[in-house]
Order: C-alpha cells, then sequence, then structure tokens
C-alpha cells in the first residue's frame, strides 16, 4: 500500500564520510518528515517539512540536513558521520494531520 | 503542548490472553486526530486505525478494539485472544494544528510480547 521508498535499507561506513539517505514519495503529499529511532524505541521527529522550499527542524537536534526541491522527495544528509549517528532513519508522509502518515521501510545506518 | 504518555513500557501475556495498550495525551487543540501503529521486529511501522476528536465511538475490527474517552483523555487498544505474531512495539500518536503546525506526536512505544 506505502508508495514512500528510502534507499539503502542498510548503510555501513566509516566516520567523517558524507552521507545522503534518499526517501521518495509517488502520492503527491506535500507533508514529509524524517524520524530517527534506535531499534525499537521511541520515534524522535528531525525534520519536517510542509512542501517545495519548506523544511524545518523537528524537536530533536539533529546535525543533519534535508533539502526539498521536489514535492516528491525529501533527501537527508550527514556531512561528516559519526558513531553517535548511527540509528534507524524513517521517512514518513502524509497529506495533512488528518490522515495517517505513511512509512517508508527505514534505513539502518551503522557508522563505525 | 501536545504530549502521547504511553506508560506501559513491556507488557508479556500468554497465548489466548486479553491485552490492553494504554495511551493517555495531552493537547489544547480542539480538533485532533489519534493512531496506533504496529511495529514488528521487520522495522516497518504498520497503520492500525484512526480516530478523530468527534468522534468517540469505540471501534472494533477483528480482535481488536479502541477505546476513545475524550473525558479522561485516553485511547486504549485491546487485542482479544492475543497471538504471537501480534508481538510488536505498538505506537500511540497524536496530530494537530496547533499554531499552524502539522506535527505527529508518538508515544513511547508499548513492547508487547506474546508467549506460546
Amino acid at each position: 500500500e506505502a508508495d514512500i521508498y528510502q534507499t539503502p535499507r542498510y548503510l555501513v561506513i566509516g566516520t567523517g564520510k558524507k552521507i545522503t539517505l534518499e526517501c521518495s514519495q509517488t502520492m503527491g503529499h506535500d507533508k514529509m518528515y524524517w524520524y530517527q529511532q534506535d531499534p525499537g524505541m521511541e520515534l524522535h521527529l528531525i525534520h519536517y517539512s510542509y512542501g517545495v522550499n519548506s523544511t524545518e527542524k523537528g524537536d530533536l537536534s539533529s546535525e543533519s540536513t534535508v533539502s526539498r526541491i521536489r514535492t516528491e522527495h525529501f533527501p537527508l544528509t550527514l556531512e561528516s558521520a559519526r558513531p553517535s549517528h548511527t540509528s534507524q532513519y524513517l521517512c514518513a508522509s502524509s497529506v495533512g494531520p488528518r490522515e495517517k502518515l505513511f512509512f517508508g521501510s527505514g534505513t539502518q545506518l551503522s557508522v563505525l | 503542548a501536545q504530549k502521547v504518555t504511553q506508560a506501559q513500557t513491556e507488557i508479556s501475556v500468554v497465548e489466548k490472553e486479553d491485552v490492553t495498550l494504554d495511551c493517555v495525551y495531552e493537547t489544547r487543540d480542539t480538533t485532533y486526530y489519534l493512531f496506533w501503529y504496529k511495529q514488528p521486529p521487520s522495522g516497518e511501522l504498520v497503520f492500525l486505525i484512526r480516530r478523530n476528536s468527534f468522534d468517540e465511538q469505540n471501534e472494533i475490527s477483528g480482535r481488536y478494539s479502541w477505546n476513545f474517552q475524550k473525558s479522561t483523555s485516553s485511547f486504549n487498544f485491546t487485542i482479544t485472544a492475543s497471538q504471537v505474531v501480534d508481538s510488536a512495539v505498538y505506537f500511540c500518536a497524536l496530530s494537530g494544528t496547533t499554531s499552524g503546525t502539522y506535527k505527529y506526536i508518538f508515544g513511547t512505544g508499548t513492547r508487547l510480547k506474546v508467549l506460546a
């Protein structure tokens, strides 16, 4: 049912590398979100967007950045990855607060 | 401020037992929406139900039922005759339109273990 895609599914990289986590949706949703989650733990909102050229920081401070140049695309970038960035990153989208969030499969990031 | 509290961190039950997962929320919005999601060991978040603040009817879907009570700001989730496949982390979430924002606030989750 979900038409929201995240790549890669798993990523293992060394400290200091620059990485971009991809998130795309084909539903035309304006609202998109990035959550960070340790396995089975709380979801922390780190970034969100209400539409093209709109991005906001979430409730959890993050060293990552995001961009929203196209409606369907909401990539997350880490300029210099560190072991503390090891986590699962979940992308989500919705048409608005009345409707459910659609989640991607997530990217499990491990920084060595 | 908006907040969702899931006080039960972890619950273990034996298969076929009934189990209720609690969710208490706080919001100043008069119109808001509540959700339940399931996260099995595979990690994907699966949508279970949405409820708006104007509809206090309880809902039943198979073995699942939800009890929404505005008077106590609660939106509890009951699984009847639990099965091993119900083992997962369950999240309650709240969305509203306070100050024009459209955030979804999640609780900390309740890990349910159903033992065979």
